[in-house]
């Protein structure tokens, strides 16, 4: 069955890095658009990007331009997302999803598997 | 980047009622491609309905989509006590992907 099983909770200081990992089983790594997602404290959802396992191309939201890098192991199938420069406001549960194909084939950008997700919680 | 705006914030209902939930897009959403998802405490978002009509996998009948352009519809035909949760509603029509801020459906 498809597994995405998420690294543990970190606890950072502002202005530090993340380094996220995704590793997924149970199914072609390299057919799935892999994004990622986060949920602050009893807030809402907030895509952040997407990598394309295939060819390492990334894509993502405005908001994290310059701050996030995402990259992939295509030899482990494990993706990963890196922040830097946190701040308090990072605080967060971040979610590795993948990506949905229709039933004509078509690849669409929403989400039908997680992981449980990773806390991430910035604080001096 | 396409705002989506979800009403109501709460819904407060009974079980075996109707459950009727909106997103408003700030501009129009390509394709209607328009997706909603669950979520329960704790746990990870469920994908329900996208395009804006289809169901998800294993997803019950009594979950339906439908909408275009920017407004688009959640509706629970007759709510069971595991509905009781928040909705998101997410636009996939342009690379910018975006998400509504959630309605909360609650035990009346």
């Amino acid at each position: 069955q498809v597994q995405l099983v998420q690294s543990g909770a970190e606890v950072k200081k502002p202005g530090a890095s993340v380094k996220l990992s995704c590793k997924t089983s149970g199914y072609s790594f390299i057919n799935y658009y892999m994004y990622w997602v986060r949920q602050a404290p009893g807030q809402g959802l907030e895509w952040m990007g997407v990598i394309d396992p295939r060819g390492g191309s990334t894509s993502f939201a405005q908001k994290f331009q310059g701050r996030v890098t995402m990259t992939r192991d295509t030899s482990t199938r494990t993706v990963y997302m890196e922040l830097s420069s946190l701040r308090s406001e990072d605080t967060a549960v971040y979610y590795c999803a993948r990506g949905v194909y229709d039933s004509s084939g078509y690849y669409l950008d929403i989400f039908d598997m997680w992981g449980l997700g990773t806390l991430v919680t910035v604080s001096s | 980047e396409i705002v989506l705006t979800q009403s109501p914030g709460t819904l407060s209902l009974s079980p075996g009622e109707r459950a009727t939930l909106s997103c408003r897009a700030s501009q129009s959403v390509s394709s209607s491609y328009l997706a909603w998802y669950q979520q329960k405490p704790g746990q990870a978002p469920r994908l329900l309905i996208y395009g804006p009509s289809s169901r998800a996998s294993g997803i019950p009948d009594r979950f339906s989509g439908s909408g275009s352009g920017t407004d688009f519809t959640l509706t629970i035909s007759r709510l069971e006590p595991e509905d009781f949760a928040v909705y998101y509603c997410q636009q996939y029509g342009s690379s910018q992907l975006t998400f509504g801020g959630g309605t909360r459906v609650e035990i009346k």
